[in-house]
């Protein structure tokens, strides 16, 4: 099975402040038809799993810009330019190329 | 586009369940339609997949024991899970994706399932 890595397990951060998540995956993220696909998602507290990012930089429908996804290959990054109260929950990084589809196993971003 | 779960509870070991979700916005035919479910306290697992063409993929941890179903006529996705364990016990959510490779685009607000005696 693809192992997605994510670091850090946990992240405190400052309202207005940057904060930044990576994910690692074991096998390259690289499809057939050559581009790459890294997923991302939000889940609040107590609420279900939503989309942020597909094929490592594009943001869903409704997604504010302060979000970005980067990365290549095997190794992802995650961005929030100024994280807001609403940010907080786990976020979790998805592969969708090699099956079983695998999840990353989330990180926590809170507020300090 | 909504998915509306249901068929959660509590059941023993070795016991069967079916969990039904309920689709409207879309037809569940022509989506990649996934089981994705969340241990208490912990993170995603994937469970099982039914492509638009019917193909069927399932994770080796309910090979065998687990079968996902639609019902075009219905609208309605389903997972039929048989000899359940402890370890099954999660909150089930229904997703849809266009494809498998980008992930899911809409989930549904998921239900408990607990097996315990």
């Amino acid at each position: 099975d693809v192992v997605m890595t994510q670091s850090p397990l946990s992240l405190p951060v400052t309202l207005g402040q940057p904060a930044s998540i990576s994910c690692r995956s074991s096998q390259s993220l690289v499809y057939g038809d050559g581009n790459t696909y890294l997923n991302w998602f939000h889940q609040r507290p107590g609420q279900s799993p939503r989309r942020l990012i597909y094929k490592v930089s594009s943001r869903d429908s409704g997604v504010p810009d302060r979000f970005s996804g980067s990365g290549s290959g095997t190794d992802f990054t995650l961005k929030i330019s100024r994280v807001e109260a609403e940010d907080v929950g786990i976020y979790y990084c998805m592969q969708g190329i090699h099956w079983p589809l695998t999840f990353g196993g989330g990180t926590k971003v809170e507020i300090k | 586009v909504q998915l509306v779960e249901s068929g959660g509870g509590l059941i023993q070991p070795g016991g069967s369940l079916r969990l039904s979700c309920a689709a409207s916005g879309f037809s569940v035919s022509t989506f990649y339609m996934s089981w994705v479910r969340q241990a208490p306290g912990k993170g995603l697992e994937w469970v099982s997949v039914i492509y638009s063409g019917g193909t069927t993929k399932y994770a080796d941890s309910v090979k065998g024991r687990f079968t996902i179903s639609r019902d075009n006529s219905k609208n309605t996705l389903y997972l039929q899970m048989n000899s359940l364990r402890a370890e099954d016990t999660a909150v089930y959510y229904c997703a849809r994706a266009v494809a498998t490779i980008i992930g899911p685009d809409y989930w549904g607000q998921g239900t408990l399932v607990t097996v315990s005696s």
